[in-house]
């Protein structure tokens, strides 16, 4: 079945350095790559999506790469600040087709020291 | 993601009880979506639904069913089945393509007495 695959499963950086957080999805019909943002007890919040028809995207200090013949993606976040500690969960959605279902990475909880 | 509205906040469960987690949107969305959250772990599908009055198993329907006689409301029903229902439970909406973007409600925190 589907399934996606998140690492790591925490990581700890000093503020001002970059994150990076790597996921492997197997339906190679898989056509849209969210990444939300989850602080404690609170719902996950989208903070960027890729369509499969785009390589990269980025928006300020966040960024999504896709490597579709890897089927791999990632999140890069530079100039970590301390408000970017939180659970970072991607996911991958086949937006054709009879299900249209998210399937969620296991989350990273990234902690940025300040 | 205001539209969504999860209810209660915080709910507890006796042994061999039925209790009922409401959720409700409107933002006109088709789809609606339950998923279940352990700690420390990710989002696990509960069931989903496309379409008013269809849905469908997720990866971990036993012990839990729904319904969606409205658009607007999709509640999840934990039966007694369920052994081990102490978990954060998330519900979440998506309008049909090309707005692929979901929406999450709050959550319910369901605990076991």
């Amino acid at each position: 079945g589907e399934n996606v695959e998140q690492h790591p499963s925490t990581l700890s950086v000093q503020e001002g350095d970059s994150a990076v957080i790597k996921c492997t999805y197997s339906d190679s019909a898989s056509n849209y790559f969210p990444w939300y943002k989850q602080e404690l007890g609170k719902r996950p919040q989208l903070i960027i999506d890729i369509r499969s028809n785009v390589g990269e995207k980025k928006d300020q200090r966040i960024a999504v790469t896709l490597n579709k013949t890897a089927k791999h993606f990632s999140l890069h976040i530079t100039e970590t600040q301390p408000e970017d500690s939180a659970v970072y969960f991607c996911a991958a959605l086949r937006l054709r087709g009879a299900t249209n279902k998210l399937i969620f990475g296991t989350g990273t909880l990234l902690a940025v020291q300040p | 993601d205001g539209g969504i509205t999860q209810s209660p906040k915080y709910l507890f469960r006796k042994e061999g009880q039925n209790v009922t987690l409401s959720c409700e949107q409107n933002l006109n969305h088709d789809a609606m979506y339950w998923y279940r959250q352990d700690p420390g772990q990710g989002l696990r599908l509960i069931y989903y639904s496309q379409i008013v009055n269809d849905f469908q198993k997720g990866d971990i329907a036993e012990g839990y069913s729904v319904s969606r006689e409205k658009k607007e409301s999709f509640p999840l029903t934990v039966t007694s089945a369920q052994k081990n229902p102490t978990a954060f439970y998330l519900c979440a909406s998506r309008a049909r393509v090309p707005n692929e973007k979901l929406f999450f409600g709050s959550g319910t925190q369901l605990s076991v007495l």
